[in-house]
């Protein structure tokens, strides 16, 4: 098992560009999330999903959308980045709400 | 939403017990206690976790406080691959939001 997959691993966008983040596992689990960690602070909630095609949002979903087309994926996107948004990007997945495996991380620079 | 305290940092010689203390004075009754760890340029890892009675696993120990304001999590020998920042985070049986603090940053001595 791969686990839980998240790309790309790295990536530098211009303000105002656009991207879509992927995060993949190969668990099976219901529940996948996305977080941003900002340098000497913990993981902060963007979004979350229980379910294949249901979405909520989570402690700082401004400027983020998501979707979970798939039990297996669920992206993230940026519509127009800014330089706020410069962060370390981690998905996580579990069956339950309980034990979460984390994916390696997006680094995402916005100039 | 019960928020968790615990100290910015830590150090311990390597072999040695380290006790990386929580406190979580409003849980609920509810509240699951988690712990994670994140090593440098690392996504989080599972820990352990508990409810009332105290839990071990191969990773570590959690002693919780018999009225559950505050737990303790046991590293029984300190190696330099422990050096991590560790959370302690509060979790319900039905999803809740997950709020990870800053954690405690420990450091392992050699």
């Amino acid at each position: 098992n791969a686990g839980v997959t998240q790309t790309p691993k790295f990536r530098v966008l211009k303000t105002g560009q656009s991207m879509t983040l992927l995060c993949a596992q190969d668990m099976n689990h219901e529940y996948m999330y996305w977080y941003r960690q900002d340098p000497g602070m913990g993981l902060r909630l963007i979004h979350y999903s229980v379910g294949e095609g249901t979405t909520a949002k989570g402690e700082v979903p401004d400027g983020y959308n998501v979707s979970r087309l798939k039990k297996q994926n669920f992206l993230l996107g940026l519509e127009s980045a800014a330089p706020s948004q410069t962060s370390v990007y981690f998905c996580a997945s579990s069956q339950t709400s309980y034990e979460q495996y984390f994916g390696p991380g997006t680094r995402l620079t916005v100039t | 939403d019960a928020k968790t305290t615990q100290p910015n940092s830590m150090e311990s010689n390597e072999e040695e017990p380290v006790h990386l203390p929580c406190n979580h004075s409003t849980i609920s009754g509810t509240d699951y206690i988690h712990w994670y760890r994140q090593l440098p340029s690392q996504g989080p890892e599972y820990v352990i976790h508990g409810l009332t009675s105290n839990v071990n696993n191969r990773m570590a120990s959690l002693a919780i406080a018999e009225d559950r304001k505050s737990s303790t999590l046991i590293l029984h020998r300190a190696t330099l691959r422990d050096a991590a920042v560790y959370y302690c985070i509060l979790l319900k049986t039905s999803y809740d939001k997950v709020i990870f603090g800053p954690g405690t940053s420990l450091s392992v001595i050699p």
